[in-house]
């Protein structure tokens, strides 16, 4: 079964609202997770890594106030599109590790949100 | 800085035929690779993890292979079957990047005609 859960799966609002996704790991405490976006026949884009209890590290090019990381707990951590526009609609993936594994261990990742912007 | 390449992009095949998806990177210094299978709308599926040291792996009808020197990695179905249509999808951990995170192939689409 899943061991990272995303919700919610598909998500349609108007411009300029925000629009808050979950990414939690089921089954370990994952100190770090990553976001990731992924554009039509495109490589999977990392946005941002989320650390639990310190700021998120964002990619070059990813606006930290517009798409907003908040990591409160050792399961949970959540991506907010703020004052969304057609342009943020995406695909967007969480993944977490499991501990154990350093930084190699195997990733696993969430069912993925679908974002659209009306 | 590491780039993943994956050939072909897309792939159709008869039912019941063996294939090959082949995926190679620039950087031979990496950790492990990963192999993930994502079907359209959804999340991607862990399907075989290969660490640096091993030359390969096996689940079921799947077989993943590994030659770090040559920075290949090659994904082996068995048998297909229609339900193994999906798009499949190589990474490998970015060595200096964040913490580990991994940087993936645009993947080859699978269809596999009954």
């Amino acid at each position: 079964g899943a061991v990272v859960s995303q919700h919610p799966s598909r998500v349609i609002c108007k411009s300029g609202t925000s629009v808050k996704i979950e990414c939690r790991s089921l089954d370990f405490q994952a100190t770090t997770m990553f976001w990731y976006r992924q554009f039509p026949k495109k490589s999977l884009m990392l946005m941002a890594t989320s650390n639990e209890g310190s700021k998120a590290t964002y990619e070059q090019g990813v606006e930290k106030d517009k798409f907003l990381i908040n990591h409160a707990s050792l399961t949970l951590s959540t991506l907010t599109v703020t004052s969304a526009h057609p342009e943020d609609s995406s695909f967007y993936i969480c993944s977490a590790r499991r501990p154990g594994g350093g930084y190699t261990g195997e990733l696993f990742f969430g069912e993925g949100s679908r974002l659209t912007v009306l | 800085k590491q780039e993943v390449t994956q050939i072909p992009a897309a792939l159709s095949v008869p039912e019941g035929e063996n294939l090959v998806l082949n995926c190679s990177f620039t950087d031979s210094a990496i950790y492990n690779l990963q192999w993930f299978r994502q079907d359209p709308g959804k999340g991607l599926t862990s399907l075989l993890l290969i660490q640096s040291s091993q030359r390969e792996q096996t689940s079921g009808r799947l077989n993943a292979s590994l030659d770090k020197s040559s920075g290949r990695s090659t994904l082996y179905i068995a048998a297909s079957q229609p339900g193994d249509s999906a798009t499949y999808l190589c990474a490998v951990p970015n060595y200096g990047g964040s913490q580990g995170n991994l940087i993936f192939g645009k993947g080859t689409k699978l269809s596999v005609k009954p």
